[in-house]
Parts: structure tokens; sequence; C-alpha cells
């Protein structure tokens, strides 16, 4: 049973354009959601989060919006940089457990210079 | 150090061996939690410590893996009688816990790799 999923595996974008990842979940319990992005090799790195109270946070380049009815929560990277190239991760966590994050498949962004 | 730090990097072992995986988590962080990820999968939750307790361990794949916290600081996953199918990046992350007002960000080590032969 996947509650959270990440229906793209990779997504290529040009420098200077704007990223958009995209998430499903299928509990309407999840109260937390998380965005992580990871390099090969290394643990996943916290980039930035959203209540379920809200719709939308940003944090410099990133922006996270959410859409509850639809069950649907979006990253965007605007401008997107080489740098970003990484898996990106999204994670969903029930407030009343405060325990595990539940992941997405994940989603290989590519940025090319 | 001011992270999540994890040991050892790699561990190459035997089929049948057991195994001790380390992790320290960040200075304050009361709730400590272990994942893996097998080569093409997602991260998979394996158990989370609140403290020194363990209140789900329900992600455990079998009763040859266990954990241990002690001092509500450093933790240990074992995995006895190891199989291929262990093969994996074990991932520790921490975080501050549920009771600080909801901060239920975690911060992850940079893992294991586990390989079995």
């Amino acid at each position: 049973d996947q509650q959270v999923k990440q229906n793209s595996p990779s997504l290529s974008v040009q420098e200077g354009r704007i990223s958009i990842l995209n998430c499903d979940y299928t509990n309407s319990m999840f109260d937390y959601f998380l965005w992580y992005k990871k390099y090969p090799a290394e643990g996943p790195t916290f980039l930035i989060s959203i209540s379920s109270i809200k719709d939308k946070n940003e944090d410099g380049r990133f922006t996270v919006f959410l859409n509850k009815s639809a069950k649907h929560l979006s990253l965007h990277i605007v401008p997107s940089q080489p740098g970003d190239s990484a898996v990106y991760f999204c994670a969903a966590i029930l407030g009343t457990s405060g325990s595990r994050l539940t992941f997405g498949e994940g989603t290989q962004l590519t940025v090319n210079p | 150090g001011a992270g999540v730090s994890q040991s050892p990097s790699n561990k190459v072992t035997e089929k049948g061996k057991d195994v001790e995986l380390r992790c320290d988590p960040i200075s304050g962080h009361t709730a400590l939690y272990w994942y893996r990820q097998s080569l093409g999968q997602g991260l998979e939750f394996l158990i989370y410590f609140q403290g020194n307790s363990a209140p789900d361990k329900s992600g455990l794949p079998s009763d040859r893996f266990s954990a241990e916290r002690t001092g509500g600081s450093v933790s240990t996953l074992t995995i006895q009688r190891t199989q291929q199918e262990d093969s994996a990046v074990y991932l520790c992350a921490s975080s501050l816990g549920p009771a600080s007002g909801g901060a239920y960000t975690q911060y992850f080590g940079p893992g294991t790799r586990l390989t079995v032969l």
C-alpha cells in the first residue's frame, strides 16, 4: 500500500527554468509534508516542509504547494541550477504518531547547463 | 559534530554473520529513527525511538533485526545471521521529537552501506 507516490521517476529541465516535482498521497490523516534532496552516497537532506493547515510555503528558490482536496503537493524550484540535480523525495508524517516518515519513490531531477 | 553521524560508512560481510551499525544523533534530539533503502527501492521505515524506548518497531522485517538506544543518545542496529536480501543502505535520522511543539523534521546521517556476500 503505497500511501505516498511520486509518479515521475525522472525530470529533466534547462538551467534557469522552473522545475516542478509532484507528489500524491492517499492518507488524509497526514498532517505534515516534507521534501528531501538526496545525492548519491549521501543521506537525504531536508529541503522544505509544509503543514497541512497551509497551502504554500516558500524558502528562497524552493516553494511547496499543498492541495488537500486533491491530496497533492508539488515542489517548485526557480530558477533551477545544475547543482539541484539529485533525487527528490516527498515524505509525509502522521501527527498523532509523531514518528515515521512515509516516503515516495523519488524523482531524479537533472538540470542541464 | 553538528549532524547525525553513522559508522561504519561501508560494511561487507558474509552471509550468516552478525553486524552492528551505529548512529550518533544530533545532540538534544530525543527522537531517533532507522530506515533502509534497498537497491532500486524507496526509503523504508524500520524503527523509531523516543528517548530509550521504541514505541514503533513495526518496520523491522524479521526477528533477526534488533535495535537499542542507550542514554537517550547513541543507537545500535543489529542484524543477526545476515542474508543477501539485507544488503541495503541503512539510514539513521533524528529529530527534536513530537513533544517539541510539532518539530517533525528529521535530519539524516550519511548512511551505512551494507553488502552481504
